[in-house]
């Protein structure tokens, strides 16, 4: 089955550790996206990709890294400069540059203690 | 800067009742408009979308209504059911920018018995 995958679904972390999040496709998308998604403020870009070994910036990408070594993969990296990393996380990909459907994954809930 | 307004926040329809929810945008470069409805714990998936050659468009009980002239673009369900019941967002993105969404900050639907 095409599609994207999260892992994990669940994930704890302490306070002040790097953690890296996981997203995988293969659904041959070149643009990839990583968003937060918090209770009453929807979605927030937190980075992008258009092609591999290129991205860029969204919204709300303090705190955060990526990587895009391959095509297929685009994981997502909350650091401990995040102040406040607590949230659930969604990829996503879509074809390309024009402006069309976005697929998302299921999510990977952090919680940092 | 919140570029999609969304409203209301939340919604309570009746079995069999119209469901209503409105959006609207700021940025003039915006050409894709999708609607996303999200359960609890998953992602989100794409419910309908439209682009602004049109003013509206059905796809079996939903239909997205297009104002370009007010910016503005809302989402209608017709006989809701109680398994409509999730969280609705509706976003924008514009020409060459990778489906880069900006989305409104949701409503989460509930349909009653």
């Amino acid at each position: 089955d095409g599609g994207i995958t999260q892992s994990p679904k669940y994930l704890f972390r302490k306070e002040g550790q790097n953690v890296t999040l996981s997203c995988e496709q293969n659904l041959n998308h070149d643009a990839m996206y990583w968003y937060r998604q918090d209770p009453g403020q929807g979605l927030r870009l937190i980075y992008y990709s258009q092609i591999v070994n290129d991205f860029q910036k969204g919204d709300i990408a303090e705190g955060y890294s990526v990587s895009r070594e391959k095509k297929e993969s685009f994981p997502l990296t909350v650091t401990s400069a995040q102040k406040n990393p607590t949230a659930f996380y969604l990829c996503a990909s879509s074809i390309g540059t024009t402006s069309t459907e976005a697929f998302f994954g299921q999510g990977t809930r952090l919680t940092v203690v | 800067q919140q570029q999609v307004k969304q409203s209301p926040q939340s919604l309570i329809v009746q079995k069999g009742g119209i469901s209503i929810i409105n959006c609207a945008y700021e940025n003039t470069a915006f050409d894709y408009f999708p609607w996303y409805q999200q359960f609890p714990g998953k992602g989100p998936a794409l419910l309908i979308a439209i682009r602004p050659d049109v003013s509206e468009k059905k796809e079996g009980r939903f239909t997205i209504s297009f104002n370009k002239s007010a910016k503005q673009f809302s989402l209608h369900i017709m006989d809701s059911q109680p398994g409509d019941s999730a969280t609705y967002f509706c976003a924008a993105s514009g020409f060459g920018t990778a489906s880069k969404l900006t989305f409104g900050t949701g409503t989460r639907l509930q349909v009653t018995l």
